[in-house]
């Protein structure tokens, strides 16, 4: 199984909206609506942010928001703070009942 | 609130073996199923596999890069999971977390991570 594709890196400056996107194929991304998004801030553990493509955990800011259309999966973070800035992972379920993560992208909030 | 703490990392040999275990609290362990997912130092996050509870049949599902070297355990009664990695090879390298895995309201989805430990593999 392939990792997703994710840019290496975006960035934005404080108040911007940056969008991230995770591609894959009609047996991961595409095959079904369970693709989850997880925040990385440097030398910590995980956490996560979105699921089954749309849904925040409780206590996740609604500045988060995820969307897929066809085997592109996106994250979008609206009204950027200094905070944010981390490595995001897009994750997904596959049709061989495996999990597949992406590369990674590196947010910097200028 | 739902804690896990990994242990058991540490400095092997090329073709070594190496137990990781993982403390569950504050949930009841014997209906979670359960994963790993490592880190290389300086990339990506790579799954590991899963091991299901025992009522959903306990089985595991490994990565192609570890099948047939790493085995995951569970015992319930100590809340504790554990992954037994054999002929260990330097691209093992990582940080494992132990992950949980998000129950029926997020079943495809790790809701919580543990702070994960190093294994170093020496050539």
């Amino acid at each position: 199984q392939s990792a997703l594709t994710q840019p290496p890196s975006v960035s934005g400056s404080p108040g911007q909206s940056v969008t991230i996107s995770c591609t894959g194929t009609s047996s991961d991304v595409g095959y079904f609506n369970r693709v989850s998004w997880y925040q990385q801030p440097p030398g910590t553990a995980p956490k996560l942010m979105i699921y089954e493509v749309t849904n925040r955990p409780s206590g996740v800011p609604d500045r988060f928001s995820g969307s897929k259309s066809g085997n592109t999966a996106s994250l979008t973070i609206s009204g950027l703070q200094a905070e944010d800035e981390a490595d995001y992972y897009c994750s997904s379920y596959t049709s061989s009942t495996t999990w597949v993560f992406g590369g990674g992208t590196k947010l910097t909030v200028l | 609130e739902v804690q896990l703490v990994e242990s058991g990392g540490g400095l092997v040999k090329s073709g070594g073996s190496l137990r990781l275990s993982c403390a569950a609290s504050g949930v009841t362990f014997s209906d979670v199923w359960m994963s790993w997912v490592r880190q290389a130092p300086g990339k990506g996050l790579e799954w590991v596999g899963r091991i299901k509870s025992k009522k959903d049949g306990g089985t595991t599902e490994y990565a192609g890069s570890v099948k047939g070297r790493f085995t995951f355990s569970r015992d319930d009664s100590k809340h504790m999971v554990y992954l037994q990695m054999n002929s260990l090879k330097r691209e093992d390298t990582a940080v494992y977390y132990c992950t949980k895995i998000g129950g029926p309201t997020r079943p495809f989805a790790f809701d919580v991570w543990g702070q994960g430990t190093m294994v170093t593999v020496s050539s």
